[in-house]
């Protein structure tokens, strides 16, 4: 059964640095997005991606945060200068098509800002 | 604002027991739900959804949910409960075209 992957499971970066998470798509899938889940509260919506642009974002993504599909399989959230509140998990998910469409996310990367 | 609520942070439930994790939610326009399990140190797995139609919605690993359109819930339940069913479980909801919004999660412990 097809699986969105990202990479890597566990990043540790120190406070101001610019981090980088990928994540590799479901093949067909036309639909990616961002979550986040700060440690111990509900998973938040990031940002959606859609025809190489953005489609959706929260008020969380803001100027720090830009995402981008390099190639024809990842899908990646860069974080420019990172701050202690940036630590969560970031999860990556894919659908096939907008709403209602089930979306498939991946394991997750724990980043931890110190 | 379009929200999803789970009211028990944890439901403790013996093994062979029925289970109910519940869920309401408050979204405009028609509601497309979704539940979702976390196992510890994995990604979020999905487990049904509705969309439209039958009220009790068949999904994976014997769950099932019923949508409740007068009392806006989406009750997740299972008829016999396994140890392994122990995780966290997400009830979420389409907020336009392409958002979920989710709830605050409801750990579920099955004892043997």
């Amino acid at each position: 059964e097809p699986e969105v992957t990202q990479t890597p499971s566990h990043q540790v970066t120190q406070m101001g640095q610019e981090v980088i998470l990928r994540c590799v798509p479901i093949s067909n899938h036309l639909y990616f997005y961002w979550y986040r889940q700060i440690l111990g509260q509900k998973v938040e919506f990031l940002v959606s991606f859609y025809n190489n642009e953005i489609s959706e974002k929260s008020e969380i993504f803001d100027d720090q945060f830009s995402v981008e599909r390099p190639d024809g399989s990842n899908f990646t959230l860069k974080i420019r200068s990172t701050k202690l509140e940036d630590s969560a998990m970031y999860f990556c998910a894919s659908s096939a098509g907008s709403s209602p469409d089930t979306q498939y996310f991946g394991p997750g990367t724990r980043l931890t800002v110190l | 604002a379009q929200s999803v609520a789970q009211p028990e942070d944890q439901v403790n439930v013996a093994e062979g027991n029925p289970l109910t994790v519940k869920c309401t939610y408050s979204v405009s326009g028609n509601p497309y739900l979704f539940w979702y399990v976390q196992y510890p140190n994995r990604g979020l797995q999905f487990l049904l959804k509705y969309i439209t139609g039958d009220n009790l919605v068949k999904g994976s690993y014997g769950f099932e949910a019923e949508f409740n359109k007068s009392q806006t819930s989406f009750h997740l339940k299972k008829p016999s409960a396994l140890v392994s069913d122990s995780a966290l479980y997400f009830c979420a909801s389409y907020t336009g075209f392409q958002k979920l919004v989710f709830g605050t999660g409801t750990r579920l412990l099955v004892s043997p």
